[in-house]
């Protein structure tokens, strides 16, 4: 079972409408999760971090943690195409101070 | 804040050579820095963990003596590709944590795309 792991998708969604980015995590006592994104050829840049269960909203973005079902995913409301990118989830596991362990990424399609 | 810088942006070399790769933290001290390798529609994959002054930790499976890291100051880290082969070719990304921000928030940079002939 991988660490952390993400649907690769493509997953396309109509402009306006809301994105769903789901990530599950196999370690249960981690304590950190982080969700960036990726442009093609680019490097990530961080959207959200989330520490505790529940939501976490930061504009159109809002992080959901739960940490009983070991997961966490992110929503994006009105949908831009300026959107379409690859959405990286990252977890610190538990025992490490700050080594990220990233999903493979879902790759997040806005059309107009 | 909390802007991280590669140079150079992108590199292209000879197969046998050595290329070297910088990370500056330009706005904060940074306590920890990484270094990342991400092969096309992969996800990144770290290959060690550098704090100044000190040895980096490797990850398993990352050859020490061919990926040589050097953390020379809280706003520095290089990392030297040595005797460069084609399959060392990928995009090379670094990033930093912050005692500023929050501890365990890492902060890219740009990344650096090497291409071995």
């Amino acid at each position: 079972q991988k660490e952390v792991e993400q649907n690769s998708g493509p997953l396309s969604v109509p402009e306006g409408a809301i994105a769903s980015l789901n990530c599950t995590y196999s370690d249960r006592g981690s304590q950190s999760f982080f969700w960036y994104r990726q442009y093609s050829g680019k490097s990530p840049e961080l959207i959200m971090s989330i520490y505790s269960n529940g939501d976490k909203e930061d504009g159109r973005f809002t992080a959901q943690l739960n940490k009983a079902s070991q997961y966490v995913s992110l929503l994006i409301r009105d949908s831009q195409p300026s959107d379409s990118a690859t959405y990286l989830c990252a977890v610190i596991p538990r025992g490490n101070t700050d080594k990220l362990i990233f999903g493979t990424g879902t790759r997040l399609q806005v059309f107009p | 804040g909390a802007v991280v810088s590669q140079h150079p942006s992108r590199v292209i070399c000879k197969s046998g050579t050595s290329v070297k790769i910088e990370c500056r933290s330009l706005d904060f001290q940074a306590t920890t820095m990484f270094w990342y390798r991400q092969f096309p529609k992969q996800s990144l994959m770290l290959m060690a963990t550098s704090n100044e002054g000190s040895k980096a930790t490797y990850e398993q499976g990352v050859e020490k003596d061919k990926f040589l890291i050097n953390h020379a100051s809280l706003t520095l880290s290089t990392l030297t590709v040595t005797s460069a082969h084609p399959e060392d070719s990928s995009f090379y990304i670094c990033s930093a944590t912050t005692l500023a921000g929050v501890a365990d928030t890492q902060y890219f940079g740009p990344g650096t795309r090497l291409t071995v002939l």
